[in-house]
């Protein structure tokens, strides 16, 4: 079973800045890490993911950094906006099996004016 | 395009009762999952399904059974209601184990 660790579990950003949530993962993991997004009474988003031989991937102002050896993944929110206020979650897919996802407790994000 | 599509958006039921919580999708996915979302806890998968006829728990199987009879249904059936199964539930499906998973609504269960 996949042990995946999630921080912090909230985090408030002012306008403009950056937001960095962090994702630890135990056993070795392969195919792809994705991150997920979710607003209040909606289901959960992709949002980001990476493919393990590449280190940086980056989408607007998204950017997911890998550290393969350190099983450490990283969401990195840059110019953060009110509209990103959500609450986000990492996930790893489970050894064996990538069609088994096993998610972080989540991060509450809010963006203050 | 309707995506996938979870039925009902919410419902309470007694200590006891049994229910099925529907779940289709129209996008042709083979992998299909039902999660169950708690507060502090993250998404927990129920079961997981790679294609119609295989199906397979997740980390919280007990008290839950599902079936895929078709690649578009994936069912989850709650045998007998207990409190702890208060949550919220989502079904969720993806092309491949190389995709992104495109998550239902949700459903909002409670359980008195």
């Amino acid at each position: 079973q996949q042990q995946v660790k999630q921080s912090p579990q909230s985090l408030i950003v002012q306008k403009g800045g950056i937001s960095i949530i962090n994702c630890a993962y135990e056993n070795t993991a392969f195919d792809y890490f994705p991150w997920y997004q979710q607003f209040p009474g909606k289901g959960p988003a992709l949002l980001i993911a990476i493919r393990p031989d590449v280190s940086e991937k980056k989408e607007g102002r998204f950017t997911i950094s890998f550290n393969k050896s350190a099983k450490q993944f990283s969401l990195h929110i840059m110019d953060s906006q009110p509209g990103d206020s959500a609450t986000y979650f990492c996930a790893v897919p489970n050894t064996g099996t990538a069609s088994k996802l096993t998610f972080g407790t989540g991060t509450r994000l809010q963006v203050t004016l | 395009n309707a995506g996938v599509t979870q039925t009902p958006k919410f419902q309470v039921l007694k200590t006891g009762q049994s229910m099925t919580l529907q779940c289709a999708q129209d996008m042709n996915h083979e992998y299909m999952s039902w999660y169950r979302q708690d507060p502090g806890m993250g998404l927990r998968l129920i079961h997981y399904s790679v294609g119609a006829g295989i199906t397979d728990q997740g980390e919280v199987p007990n008290g839950y059974n599902v079936s895929r009879s078709t690649t578009e249904d994936f069912p989850l059936r709650l045998l007998s209601a207990a409190p702890s199964q208060t949550s919220v539930y989502f079904c969720a499906s993806s092309l491949s184990s190389s995709y992104g998973y495109t998550f239902g609504s949700g459903t909002r269960l409670t359980v008195v």
